[in-house]
């Protein structure tokens, strides 16, 4: 019973194209959402999040938007490069009260290749 | 600070074998994770710990799985007896308030 779910495993864009990268959960206590970025051989590391209260967040060439309403959200990397190309994982966490109060439900991954 | 530290990096063993997982995070870290990698399920989180302390572990597969925090500064999952459905990478992961750190993994193969 997957409550998070990365519907796309994979994804193709070109350098300097915007990626998009999709994510939806069917738990509706989730109120607190991340963003991992994953390279091979390595741990995943935290990219961006956003809280239930918001419905974007920005960070740089990275945008997460959260649709609350069809439980559902979205990365956006403009522009796309090259060294982006990763696995991205999508996470959620309910009764969020601080950084480390958490479990994280994670979502299968989208691999994102960035084609020079 | 090193990081979240696993060990070893890869494992192969045989069926049937014990095999034992081990971490250490981050020196301050109140939280403490295990996760499991694999293309079917993506990440699962196995048990979690506070304060050396199991919090839950309802995620663990089996009694075949089992986990231990004896300090703040290491934890293992074991895995008696290993079966090939056991391979995947297991990621640990500790955490303070601003979030998560995840080791390198440790890729386990069951032959």
């Amino acid at each position: 019973d997957q409550q998070v779910k990365q519907n796309s495993p994979s994804l193709s864009v070109q350098e300097g194209r915007i990626s998009i990268l999709n994510c939806d959960y069917t738990n509706s206590m989730f109120d607190y959402f991340l963003w991992y970025k994953k390279y091979p051989a390595e741990g995943p590391t935290f990219l961006i999040s956003i809280s239930s209260i918001k419905d974007k967040n920005e960070d740089g060439r990275f945008t997460v938007f959260l649709n609350k309403s069809a439980k559902h959200l979205s990365l956006h990397i403009v522009p796309s490069q090259p060294g982006d190309s990763a696995v991205y994982f999508c996470a959620a966490s309910e009764g969020f009260s601080g950084g480390s109060n958490y479990k994280l439900t994670f979502g299968k991954g989208t691999l994102l290749t960035v084609n020079p | 600070d090193a990081g979240v530290i696993q060990s070893p990096r890869h494992e192969v063993t045989e069926m049937g074998q014990e095999v034992t997982l081990r971490c250490k995070p981050i020196s301050g870290h109140d939280y403490l994770f295990w996760y499991r990698q694999t293309m079917m399920r993506g990440l699962e989180l196995l048990i979690y710990f506070n304060n050396n302390v199991p919090i839950d572990d309802s995620g663990m597969p089996e009694d075949r799985f089992s986990a231990k925090m004896p300090n703040a500064s290491f934890s293992t999952l074991k895995i008696q007896p290993s079966e090939p459905r056991d391979s995947a990478v297991y990621f640990c992961a500790s955490s303070d308030f601003y979030g998560y750190t995840f080791g390198s993994g440790t890729r386990l193969t069951v032959v």
